[in-house]
């Protein structure tokens, strides 16, 4: 069973940020958050990951509550590329026979 | 993105027959696992693979074998497909463990 919560359908106006948050209260102190999203008929794309600090890269931004409890993948300046499923994952990080368990996720519509 | 190809791309096959699915990196990395993904239920595991000729069982393991005789590829086999193995099969890839990166997929239609 999955172990994050995720709204299942966002819009976002193309340009604008766009804010998906999930929740993982069970989380353990080992555990990562990692966000992967999926474009119709293509394999996942990972995004980003973090445990406990706020991570950015060049596709994303990650926040992490204090209390490890939820989460907010931030994409800065959303575009019409951007319009995927995302999922939310958290696991192990260093565990090669753990799979990645993706849930539902997010349907993000961006919107001209 | 990752240099992972699959091959081939799409397959028919009746049920009853053997399948074979190719998962070829350019990466080195490591690890290589296969997915398969079907509505309602997400991505599930099938089988993994730690290194050359070292693998392991997923979720989803039975009527699947695997083999990796050298690092750069990772074959699934459908020993006998069924119309239940209709799906789309993803191949990823691992160079630490920690980041899994997906191939772009294999839809497979089992009549």
């Amino acid at each position: 069973d999955a172990k994050t919560t995720q709204p299942p359908s966002m819009d976002c106006a193309e340009g604008r940020a766009a804010n998906l948050p999930c929740n993982h209260s069970t989380i353990s102190g080992n555990e990562y958050v990692y966000w992967y999203r999926q474009i119709h008929s293509q394999g996942p794309q990972y995004i980003i990951h973090g445990l406990k600090n706020n991570e950015t890269n060049e596709m994303a931004s990650l926040i992490i509550t204090e209390d490890r409890k939820s989460s907010t993948l931030i994409l800065p300046h959303a575009t019409l590329r951007d319009t995927a499923v995302y999922y939310c994952i958290v696991r192990v990080g260093y565990s090669g026979n753990t799979p990645l368990v993706f849930g539902k996720g997010t349907r993000l519509s961006v919107i001209a | 993105d990752a240099g992972i190809t699959q091959s081939p791309r799409h397959k028919v096959t009746e049920t009853g027959t053997p399948v074979t699915l190719r998962c070829h990196q350019t990466e080195n990395h490591r690890y290589m696992y296969w997915y398969r993904q079907d509505p309602g239920h997400g991505l599930r595991l099938i089988h993994y693979s730690y290194g050359v000729k070292d693998t392991d069982k997923g979720e989803v393991s039975d009527g699947y074998s695997v083999s990796r005789s050298k690092t750069e590829d990772f074959l699934l086999t459908l020993e006998s497909a069924t119309s239940s193995q209709t799906s789309v099969y993803f191949c990823a890839i691992s160079r630490d463990q920690e980041t899994q990166y997906f191939g772009p997929g294999t839809r497979l239609l089992v009549l």
